[in-house]
């Protein structure tokens, strides 16, 4: 079984703030990482993906890769009361995507 | 509108009922998934279409659960018999093959089976 793991939210922080999501998982195999916003009754839009060690910023996102620690993570940075939503951490294996439970996030003003 | 586009996207039916949900793709995109989402979770992976070759189907999924796609365009995933436990949001996407393999979901059908 392919595990993704998230870190337990919800996550509260105020506007203008960071916001620090974590996701760890089991295969050392994964080729690419994902992460993707879901809003409440929505479906997954994808923010962004990341395959090589190291950090990766798109606008006030930036994801961070270290596969020897089998680690992924995303920052917001700047928060505003519109990423108010759950992040679901996805993993690649072969040619399909497991994913995490998700983390809550929200952004008070 | 060139996004996965999903039908129905409500359907409430009774226990014992067949439904089926249809999936229009992202035109070049020759791969198509379907995943189920309950709440609080996030997609569970039920089955993959390579064009129109069924490639994967998850070890998890009831043989109630059948998916097509007969011309390598749409797929069509019935669910036979439903049981209460097969209400959840069931969700399409679609990707091209040289990708890096991310996922391009639909607005998802969601299923209420009373």
């Amino acid at each position: 079984q392919k595990e993704v793991e998230q870190n337990s939210g919800p996550l509260s922080v105020p506007e203008g703030a960071i916001a620090s999501l974590n996701c760890t998982y089991s295969d050392r195999g994964s080729q690419s990482f994902f992460w993707y916003r879901q809003y409440s009754g929505k479906s997954p839009e994808l923010i962004m993906f990341i395959y090589s060690n190291g950090d990766k910023e798109d606008g006030r996102f930036t994801a961070q890769l270290n596969k020897a620690s089998q680690y992924v993570s995303l920052l917001i940075r700047d928060s505003q009361p519109s990423d108010s939503a759950t992040y679901l951490c996805a993993v690649r294996y072969d040619y399909k995507l497991s994913f995490g439970a998700g983390t809550t996030v929200t952004v008070r003003a | 509108d060139t996004g996965v586009s999903q039908d129905p996207r409500h359907k409430i039916t009774k226990r014992g009922q067949n439904v089926t949900f249809r999936c229009d793709p992202i035109s070049e995109h020759n791969r198509l998934y379907w995943y189920r989402q309950t709440l609080g979770q996030g997609p569970e992976f039920l089955t993959y279409f390579q064009n129109e070759a069924q490639l994967e189907k998850s070890r998890l999924l009831s043989d109630r659960f059948s998916a097509e796609r007969p011309k390598g365009s749409f797929s069509t995933l019935e669910i036979q018999r439903t049981e209460q436990g097969d209400s959840a949001m069931y969700l399409c996407a679609s990707s091209f093959l040289g990708s890096t393999g991310e996922l391009f979901f639909g607005e998802g059908s969601r299923l209420t089976v009373l």
